[in-house]
């Protein structure tokens, strides 16, 4: 198993520009979710789905959108960019019914100018 | 709502030195408990957890022990090596999945 992948590792943009941040699972995991990581505030939720076609907002999701139309991804767009969201973004699985067994993928690491 | 307050960092201790990071949580009901691990340059990884009060969470040689009258769940660990140089999560889980984080704190551990 592959665990949880993100894509791209590094990512430029300028302010106003979209893009999508990639996350896959291979472990078949039916909940999904994505945090920011910002110095000294911890990690962030910004959205989460619990199974295919079920998204739902977390602490932080403005500027942020998110899909699930299978299992295995859940990706993050940004529909125009702006520098407060220069930060790194974490996906996350975890298999139903088992809150303490989450699996983080590696991380991207985004600079808007 | 839910939230985890943890202790600054950085922390810099030398080698073998004994380790504590505190971590305090408020939340409502019984939250499953956890300590996360970040090295440079990686993800996140679970380094230990307790789901129910007085419950120790141990692995590595760090433990943690489930407070539920002090609302803790300090880390500790007896004898530091260098390879312990991460920045550590405290974080809790509440009827739901996702995770409320504490703001990290580095080590640093010296030769």
């Amino acid at each position: 198993n592959a665990g949880v992948t993100q894509t791209p590792k590094f990512q430029v943009l300028k302010t106003g520009q979209s893009m999508t941040l990639q996350c896959a699972q291979d472990m078949n995991h039916e909940y999904m979710s994505w945090y920011r990581q910002d110095p000294g505030m911890g990690l962030r939720l910004i959205h989460y789905s619990v199974g295919a076609g079920i998204t739902d907002q977390g602490e932080v999701p403005n500027g942020y959108n998110v899909s699930r139309s299978t299992t295995e991804d859940f990706p993050l767009r940004l529909l125009s960019a702006a520098p407060s969201q220069t930060s790194v973004y974490f996906c996350a699985s975890t298999p139903w019914g088992e809150v303490d067994e989450q699996y983080f993928g590696p991380g991207t690491r985004l600079t808007v100018t | 709502g839910n939230s985890v307050t943890q202790m600054e960092g950085p922390v810099t201790l030398s080698e073998e030195a004994f380790l504590t990071i505190n971590c305090t949580y408020t939340a409502t009901g019984y939250p499953s408990l956890f300590w996360y691990v970040q090295y440079p340059g990686e993800g996140l990884q679970l380094l230990l957890k307790a789901t129910k009060a007085d419950d120790k969470g141990s692995n590595k040689g760090f433990e943690a022990t489930y407070r539920k009258e002090t609302t803790s769940f300090h880390l500790e660990k007896g004898s530091v090596q260098v390879s312990d140089s991460a920045v550590y999560f405290c974080a809790l889980a509440n009827s739901g999945y996702a995770l409320n984080f504490g703001k990290g704190t580095s080590l640093l551990v010296t030769p």
